[in-house]
């Protein structure tokens, strides 16, 4: 059962460059979470889905970029790298209120 | 906005003890859903329990209880017979009963078991 897959588990980006944090999940579940965990300070919602080809900004959403372009599917897009994007970034999905299942986090450093 | 509170960062207990983690939280609203998460060592963040405000009688979940204060806004965590297992970080989190899903967290705390 693999549940909420994320990739990459670690990666370091030197400030001003892109990637993509991927997730997918297995459940087909609507709802999908893309959250920041800095420490102390809890998580911190960055954007979510309500569905396929439906995105909306959380919290925290400057700096980022997500797509929904299939059920199983929710990348996250950091564009022009910066330090204060250095976190542990957690995909989740859900179908029933508030039950999110997560995936194991994206530990991302930009020196 | 609602705001989650957990006001210790850090709690201990003996193993086979009982624990109690605090949570308070602020919203306007009569209808909504608080939410215990566990986050181990190994990262993976996992639900523990679940109380719906509209119902009065605590959840319970085996060896995890809550003890839900509506009134005073209070929603605390007691884990009875504590185990090596149990060791990890605790999410407090709070949804609207309407809308989008949305959760709140709170800062966590990190709770220890002593052998």
């Amino acid at each position: 059962n693999a549940g909420v897959t994320q990739t990459p588990k670690f990666r370091i980006l030197k400030i001003g460059q892109s990637m993509t944090l991927q997730c997918t999940q297995d459940m087909n579940h609507n709802y999908m979470y893309w959250y920041r965990q800095d420490p102390g300070m809890g998580l911190k919602l960055i954007y979510y889905s309500v569905g396929a080809g439906i995105t909306d900004k959380g919290e925290v959403p400057n700096g980022y970029n997500v797509s929904r372009s299939t059920t199983e599917d929710f990348p996250l897009r950091l564009e022009l790298a910066a330090p204060s994007q250095t976190s542990v970034y957690f995909c989740a999905s859900s179908l029933t209120p508030g039950e999110l299942f997560f995936g194991e986090g994206s530990r991302l450093t930009v020196l | 906005a609602q705001t989650v509170t957990q006001s210790q960062p850090e709690m201990s207990v003996q193993e086979a003890e009982t624990v109690t983690l605090s949570c308070t939280y602020d919203t306007s609203e009569s209808d909504y859903y608080l939410f215990w998460y566990k986050q181990p060592p190994s990262r993976q963040m996992i639900l523990v329990i679940r109380q719906e405000a509209y119902k009065q009688q605590n959840a319970t979940e085996n060896r995890f209880s809550v003890n839900f204060q509506k009134a005073a806004k209070s929603f605390s965590l007691k884990i009875s017979d504590s185990q090596l297992g149990d060791a990890a970080m605790y999410f407090c989190a709070y949804r609207s009963a309407g809308g989008n899903e949305k959760l709140t967290f709170g800062t966590g705390t990190r709770l220890t078991i002593i052998p």
